[in-house]
C-alpha cells in the first residue's frame, strides 16, 4: 500500500543539538509539507516543497531547514536556533501543487527536547 | 486576513446522539473545504471535501458537511455518534493557490 512514512516515531534531543526527521512518500506525489502542532494551536505550515529540488518557508520556518533532493524524500531538520522545538511533526503530501488537493499525512514525529 | 474558525475546543455527546461540529470561514470567495480526523498520536485523515457541486458533501464513518455560502460555513454531522469516533476533527480551507489554513481543532468525546 502506498503512504508516508515518518521516522521515527519519538525522538529525544537535548537542547542545542541538531535533528532530522525522516519523511518517505511513495505516492509519487509532487508537493510535500511539513507542519508543526501544538495542543490549541491547529497545524502551522513550516515548510514546503511543490517540486524536486525546490522549497519555500511556511508561517513558522524560523529554526527549521529542509531539503528535496528526490521526490519520495522530504526530511526536516530542527536546528539549534528553534527556540521551543518540542512538538508533535507531521508530513504530508499531495497529488499536485495546489491546495485543492487533499492532503496525505504521515504519523507524525513526537520531539522531545530537554 | 483569511481564518478558519472552529466553535468549540471540545464536545461531548452520548453514544447514539447527533454529533454537530461548526467550521466557519472568513472570506465570500468559494473556497475548498476540507474535514479531517486525527486519532490519539497518529496523522490526518480526511473525513470529507468540497469542491464543486453539491453542496451537502457525504464521507467516511457516516460524517456529512454541507457547504452554506451565505452562512461561510462547513458544519461536520453525523446522525449517530459511536464510541470509535472519539478523536480530533479539524477544518481546513483553501482559496486555491492560496494556501491550506486549517482550524484549531475540536476534540470529540462520546460516552456511553
Amino acid at each position: 500500500d502506498g503512504g508516508i512514512t515518518q521516522s521515527p516515531k519519538y525522538l529525544f534531543r537535548k537542547e542545542g543539538q541538531n535533528v532530522t526527521l525522516s519523511c518517505e512518500q511513495n505516492l509519487n506525489h509532487d508537493a510535500m509539507y511539513w507542519y508543526r502542532q501544538d495542543p490549541g494551536q491547529g497545524l502551522r505550515l513550516i515548510y514546503y516543497s511543490q517540486i524536486v529540488n525546490d522549497f519555500q518557508k511556511g508561517d513558522i520556518a524560523e529554526g527549521y531547514s529542509v531539503s528535496r533532493e528526490k521526490k519520495e524524500s522530504f526530511p526536516l531538520t530542527v536546528t539549534s536556533a528553534q527556540k521551543n522545538p518540542t512538538a508533535f511533526y507531521l508530513c504530508a503530501s499531495s497529488t499536485d501543487r495546489h491546495y485543492n488537493s487533499p492532503l496525505h499525512f504521515g504519523n507524525g514525529t513526537r520531539l522531545t527536547v530537554t | 486576513a483569511q481564518s478558519v474558525t472552529q466553535l468549540g475546543s471540545h464536545v461531548s455527546v452520548s453514544e447514539g446522539a447527533l454529533v454537530l461540529l461548526r467550521c466557519n470561514y472568513s472570506s465570500s470567495v468559494p473556497p475548498y473545504l476540507f474535514w479531517y480526523v486525527q486519532y490519539p498520536n497518529q496523522g490526518l485523515q480526511l473525513l470529507l471535501k468540497y469542491t464543486t457541486g453539491a453542496t451537502l458533501v457525504k464521507g467516511i464513518n457516516g460524517f456529512e458537511a454541507e457547504f452554506k455560502k451565505s452562512e461561510t460555513s462547513f458544519h461536520l454531522t453525523k446522525p449517530s455518534a459511536h464510541m470509535s469516533d472519539a478523536a480530533e476533527y479539524f477544518c481546513a480551507v483553501s482559496w486555491g493557490t492560496d494556501k491550506l489554513i486549517f482550524g484549531t481543532g475540536t476534540r470529540l468525546q462520546v460516552f456511553p
